[in-house]
Formats: C-alpha cells, sequence, structure tokens
C-alpha cells in the first residue's frame, strides 16, 4: 500500500461550484498534515497544515480523521485560479528525520 | 525574508554527461535542505537531506550524489546521467527538523537525452 493515496483526478468544475478532494496515508504514527498546492511547472507551495479539530482559511477547509487514517480538503466557491494540482503530505517523525512524504496529487480544473 | 534559488532553470543533457545542480538559500542560517524529483506523472520523490555542512543521507540508491560544501547551499549531482534521470528537481528548505513546513525553490527541468 503506497504511503500516501490520493485520486488523481482530474476534477473538472465551473466556477463557483463547491469540490472535495480526499487522501489516505498508511502510517498509523504519522504526525503532520499538509495540502499543498502545485500550479502547472512550478514548485509546490503550501496551501495550509491539517489540524485534529479541523481547519478552515477562506474557501478551504481541511479535516482530519486520525481513526481512520483519512484526511480531506474542500474547496467553495470556486475560482479560475484554484486550478492547480493539489498535493496531500504526510509528515513522520523519527526515521528520515521527519521528511515529508508526498502524494501523487490530485488535478482540479476550473472552468468558466 | 527567506529566499531559494536554484538554477539553472531548464537543462538538456546527453546521457552519459555529467551534471551539477544547484540550490542556495538566503536569510537563514543552518537550514535543513532537500533535494527531491518529480518524474513525469509521478510524485514527488525524497533524494538527499542534509542537517548540516557535509552531513548527506541519501533516500534512494541511484547513480545521483550530493553535497553541502557551506551551510546554504547543497549540490545535486551526477557523473553519468541516465535517461530515467529526466525529471523536475526541487531543492527545499526548512530551519530545522521539527519545524514542519518545508519551502520549495522553482527547481529545475532536466530533460536526458
Amino acid at each position: 500500500r503506497k504511503e500516501v493515496e490520493q485520486d488523481p483526478g482530474p476534477f473538472n468544475v465551473p466556477e463557483g461550484a463547491t469540490v472535495a478532494f480526499n487522501c489516505t496515508y498508511s502510517n498509523s504514527a504519522s504526525q503532520s498534515f499538509f495540502w499543498y498546492r502545485q500550479d502547472c511547472r512550478k514548485e509546490p507551495k503550501l496551501l495550509m497544515s491539517v489540524y485534529s479539530s479541523g481547519n478552515e482559511d477562506g474557501r478551504f477547509t481541511a479535516q482530519l480523521n486520525r481513526a481512520s487514517q483519512y484526511i480531506s480538503l474542500l474547496i467553495r466557491d470556486s475560482k479560475l485560479s484554484d486550478s492547480a494540482t493539489y498535493l496531500c503530505v504526510v509528515m513522520n517523525y523519527g526515521g528520515s528525520q521527519g521528511n515529508l512524504i508526498f502524494g501523487k496529487g490530485t488535478k482540479l480544473s476550473v472552468k468558466p | 525574508s527567506q529566499t531559494i534559488h536554484q538554477w539553472p532553470a531548464t537543462l538538456v543533457q546527453p546521457v552519459g554527461s555529467p551534471l551539477s545542480l544547484e540550490c542556495t538559500v538566503e536569510g537563514t542560517s543552518n537550514p535543513n535542505l532537500y533535494w527531491y524529483r518529480q518524474a513525469a506523472g509521478r510524485g514527488l520523490q525524497l533524494l538527499f537531506y542534509s542537517v548540516g555542512i557535509g552531513q548527506i543521507s541519501s533516500e534512494v540508491p541511484q547513480n545521483l550524489s550530493a553535497s553541502r560544501p557551506q551551510d546554504r547551499q547543497f549540490i545535486l549531482s551526477s557523473k553519468k546521467l541516465l535517461l530515467s534521470d529526466s525529471g523536475f528537481y526541487l531543492c527545499a528548505w526548512r530551519t530545522g527538523v521539527y519545524q514542519e513546513t518545508q519551502y520549495f525553490g522553482p527547481g529545475t527541468r532536466l530533460l536526458v537525452l
């Protein structure tokens, strides 16, 4: 089983739509969780951290379910500028010095 | 503020040629530094990380090597490139092992022909 799994998409949605991405991770000892955004041919950039209590940043809401080892990202009122690939990222302490494990990403395309 | 630089931005190299990619960080000291590769249609793969000058850990056996000659400089090298070395090479940094967020440089796109 891969460490971090995501639906690759693409998700094609109209402007204004609400879209949700899911991610599962295999290591129950994982400690920290993130969503990164990667635009085409660009470097990944941190979108938001994911906390156990859930957290919101404007139109973006992230949720973590440790029991199910499941992370989600909800985007409300989608904008054209939200088109990108969204990477689910997990950090495990110990071993490789707390390095990040990346999912392959979910591609989102928001259409006018 | 901290910035991270990578060069070159793009590179086309023949099979069997050497490689040297450079990454430098400004505005911080003693960062943890990382080299990742993102091949077409694949996720980011950690290649090397370094917690200090001269300290390199390899995550994946391959024909690449890394060096950290200065605190804020990280170099990725190869003596002989393979076709499979093509990809998007990203350098990243963070201030410490438990400072969670990593920040990425703009990347080098390498095509081996």
